[in-house]
């Protein structure tokens, strides 16, 4: 079945770093791709998103391009803030289907 | 506008007692889906619906977990005579279509715990 391996953390960095959060996917066909983040006492919210090879999703100074050649999703930020401290879920919905599928998540802690 | 709400945002149950969990999702959302995050362990899908059908089930962990949707609103999540396991947080999604693009959103989740 549609799986996700996501880089394990936790991971800390100091502010003004650059960030990599690696993904990589399992899936049939052409999954859409998403990264959600859970800010520390909140809800899971979208960061981004691709729904086709080569996509590439922004958001807040982060990207991700959407490679079907080696079936990675990395996430990236160029200059890190204290405010990016959260947890990152890397997803996956595949083609024709509507649930997501998950990794494991990675805590991100960012240090003044 | 509203987003997702779930209640209770907390609950404490012994175990073999039943609980109900209710999401409502984001108004004129077709689609809603319910997953669960245990300790230390990703999202798992249960549910989705479809207005107030259930094309998809296959996340249901037993036939303890049972959940309905009334038209294209209001969902419950019922566990009959529940176990330590089912200990987790439990969160409601929804979406203005179905469709694997489609953006999910979130509610906060109620948080389970049997004894």
């Amino acid at each position: 079945g549609d799986s996700v391996t996501q880089m394990e953390g936790p991971v800390t960095l100091s502010e003004e770093a650059f960030l990599t959060i690696n993904c990589t996917y399992t899936a049939t066909g052409y999954p859409s791709l998403f990264w959600y983040v859970q800010y520390p006492g909140e809800g899971l919210q979208l960061l981004l998103k691709a729904t086709k090879a080569d996509d590439k999703g922004s958001n807040k100074g982060f990207e991700a391009t959407y490679r079907k050649e080696t079936t990675s999703f990395h996430l990236e930020k160029g200059s890190v803030q204290v405010s990016d401290s959260a947890v990152y879920f890397c997803a996956l919905s595949g083609q024709g289907a509507q649930k997501l599928v998950f990794g494991q998540g990675t805590r991100l802690t960012i240090n003044p | 506008g509203a987003g997702v709400s779930q209640s209770p945002s907390n609950k404490v149950t012994e175990k073999g007692k039943d609980v109900e969990l209710r999401c409502d999702p984001i108004s004129g959302h077709t689609a809603l889906y319910w997953y669960r995050q245990r300790l230390g362990q990703g999202l798992e899908f249960l549910i989705y619906f479809q207005g107030n059908s259930a094309p998809d089930k296959s996340g249901l962990p037993s036939d303890r977990f049972s959940a309905e949707r009334t038209g294209e609103s209001v969902s419950t999540l019922t566990i009959q005579r529940t176990q330590q396991e089912d200990s987790a947080v439990y969160l409601c999604a929804s979406s203005l279509n179905s469709g694997s693009w489609e953006t999910q959103y979130f509610g906060p989740g109620t948080r389970l715990l049997v004894l």
